[in-house]
């Protein structure tokens, strides 16, 4: 069984909704989460980092990190076209094992 | 601050050949691990170096190899290529193994 699994997707969102990306994972006792965004055809990009418990923000992106239900999630506010992409979750305690990842496909 | 360099962008070989991909991190960065994408599919997990060596290996064949240099550049070989050795493969550093990770921009092999 893996120890992180990602909603596989494909998720659909008109121009302007939020878009919610999801993590679940194994009880660990070090959790700090990168997300990264991965266009078609290019390198996945760090968009990113949670280390602590609770919400952090960067312009339209939130990232939630809820130790005690061990989900990771990110929120995409206000989505934009441009935000069409496979975004990818990782455990820092096992950053390199990636999943398919979440495609995320905005519609204009 | 110059990003992860990787060459050659790309490279097309035949079946049997080998062929060497080379990989420059971020200054400051001493682990570098390597994945190989197939279309669909996320990032599978080669290597992982740290401090020039050997941290983690995925499920490869052992036609796959790499190593660090003292300058914590990479190199990934793989001998005796197969059809199947076609993919996009990335390279990424990192301050250490824990740490976020920053892709290069990768080599597309095509293997004919």
């Amino acid at each position: 069984q893996k120890e992180v699994e990602q909603n596989s997707g494909p998720l659909s969102v008109p121009e302007g909704a939020i878009a919610s990306l999801n993590c679940t994972y194994s009880d660990r006792v070090s959790q700090s989460f990168f997300w990264y965004r991965q266009y078609s055809g290019k390198s996945p990009e760090l968009i990113m980092s949670i280390y602590s418990n609770g919400d952090k923000e960067d312009g339209r992106f939130t990232a939630q990190l809820n130790k005690a239900s061990q989900y990771v999630s990110l929120l995409i506010r206000d989505s934009q076209p441009s935000d069409s992409a496979t975004y990818l979750c990782a455990p820092s305690w096992d950053n390199m094992r990636f999943g398919a990842g979440t495609r995320l496909t905005v519609k204009p | 601050d110059a990003g992860v360099t990787q060459s050659p962008t790309h490279l097309i070989k035949t079946r049997g050949q080998h062929v060497t991909l080379r990989c420059s991190p971020i200054s400051g960065h001493k682990s570098v691990s390597w994945y190989q994408q197939v279309l669909g599919q996320g990032p599978q997990f080669i290597f992982q170096y740290y401090e020039k060596e050997e941290r983690g290996r995925g499920n490869f064949p052992d036609r796959f190899s790499a190593r660090q240099f003292p300058n914590y550049s990479s190199e990934l070989n793989v001998n005796a290529l197969l059809l199947g050795d076609s993919a996009l493969y990335l390279c990424a550093s990192s301050l250490a193994p824990e740490n976020e990770q920053f892709f290069g921009p990768g080599t597309r092999l095509t293997v004919l």
